[in-house]
C-alpha cells in the first residue's frame, strides 16, 4: 500500500478555515484517498474520500492535486469539536483495509 | 440507527489469561474489520471478514490471536495467553464494502481497552 505523509500537528483558531495537507507521491492510479478523524477516546470516524476530482460533503471538502501526489482536507469553519487526529489514507480498489499512519493532531483554539 | 458496539469497553487481564472481545456490527453490514491501536499510535489492521469468511488475517501479530464471525454478524476476537505487549485498544469496524467492488466507508465502534498486568 502506498504511503502518506502528514504534519504531526497543526493549530487553528475557532471559526477559521483549516487546511490539512497530505503528500502521497507514490499513489497508484486505482488508489482512493480517504480521510478519517479520531476524537479523543473514540473510534475513528469517516470524513470524506475521493479519487481524482475535488469532493464536498457536509463535514469537509477534499482538494486533490492534478497529479494526485497530494491532497488537502479543508474544514471550512473549525469548531472546538473538530479537535482530533486526522488521518489521510490510501486504499486500492481491491482491498478494504485501512492503513493508518500517525495522522495530524489538530488543535482548535477558542 | 444503532452504530457498531463493542464489549466490554474495558478489560484488565493478568498476564497469561485468555480474553474474548465482542463486536456487534451495524445490521446488514457485510464486511467487518478488527484493528489494534497502541497508545499514541494510529490503528493497525488485524483481520477482515466478508460475511462469515475471514478473507484477510495478515495483521494478526501471532497465533495467540484468533477471530471468528460464525454467522456473518457478531464477531469475537480472542487472545490466548495474554502478554503485556497486547495492551492496546481493539477497534472493530463494519461496512458494506465488498472486496473488488465499490468502496463504502467504515463505521468504527468505541473500542475495547485491554490492559494486561
Amino acid at each position: 500500500d502506498a504511503k502518506t505523509t502528514q504534519p504531526n500537528s497543526m493549530e487553528s483558531n475557532e471559526e477559521e478555515p483549516v487546511h490539512l495537507p497530505c503528500n502521497h507521491s507514490t499513489i497508484s492510479g486505482t488508489d482512493y484517498i480517504h480521510w478519517y478523524r479520531q476524537l479523543p477516546s473514540q473510534g475513528p470516524e469517516y470524513v470524506i474520500h475521493g479519487l481524482t476530482s475535488n469532493v464536498n460533503n457536509r463535514m469537509a471538502s477534499l482538494a486533490i492535486a492534478e497529479d494526485r501526489k497530494s491532497s488537502t482536507l479543508i474544514l471550512h469553519r473549525a469548531t472546538l469539536r473538530d479537535a482530533a487526529v486526522y488521518y489521510c489514507i490510501l486504499t486500492g480498489s481491491n482491498t478494504g483495509k485501512l492503513i493508518f499512519g500517525q495522522g495530524t493532531t489538530l488543535q482548535v483554539k477558542p | 440507527g444503532a452504530g457498531v458496539s463493542q464489549s466490554p469497553r474495558y478489560k484488565v487481564a493478568k498476564r497469561g489469561q485468555d480474553v474474548a472481545l465482542r463486536c456487534d456490527p451495524i445490521s446488514g453490514h457485510v464486511s467487518l474489520f478488527w484493528y489494534q491501536q497502541a497508545l499514541g499510535q494510529g490503528p493497525e489492521f488485524l483481520t477482515y471478514f466478508q460475511n462469515e469468511a475471514q478473507l484477510d488475517k495478515s495483521g494478526l501479530p501471532s497465533d495467540r490471536f484468533f477471530a471468528e464471525r460464525p454467522e456473518g454478524s457478531v464477531s469475537t476476537l480472542k487472545i490466548q495467553r495474554t502478554q503485556q505487549e497486547d495492551s492496546a485498544v481493539y477497534l472493530c469496524a463494519s461496512s458494506n464494502y465488498l472486496a473488488g467492488g465499490r468502496l463504502f466507508e467504515q463505521y468504527f465502534g468505541p473500542g475495547t481497552r485491554l490492559t494486561v498486568t
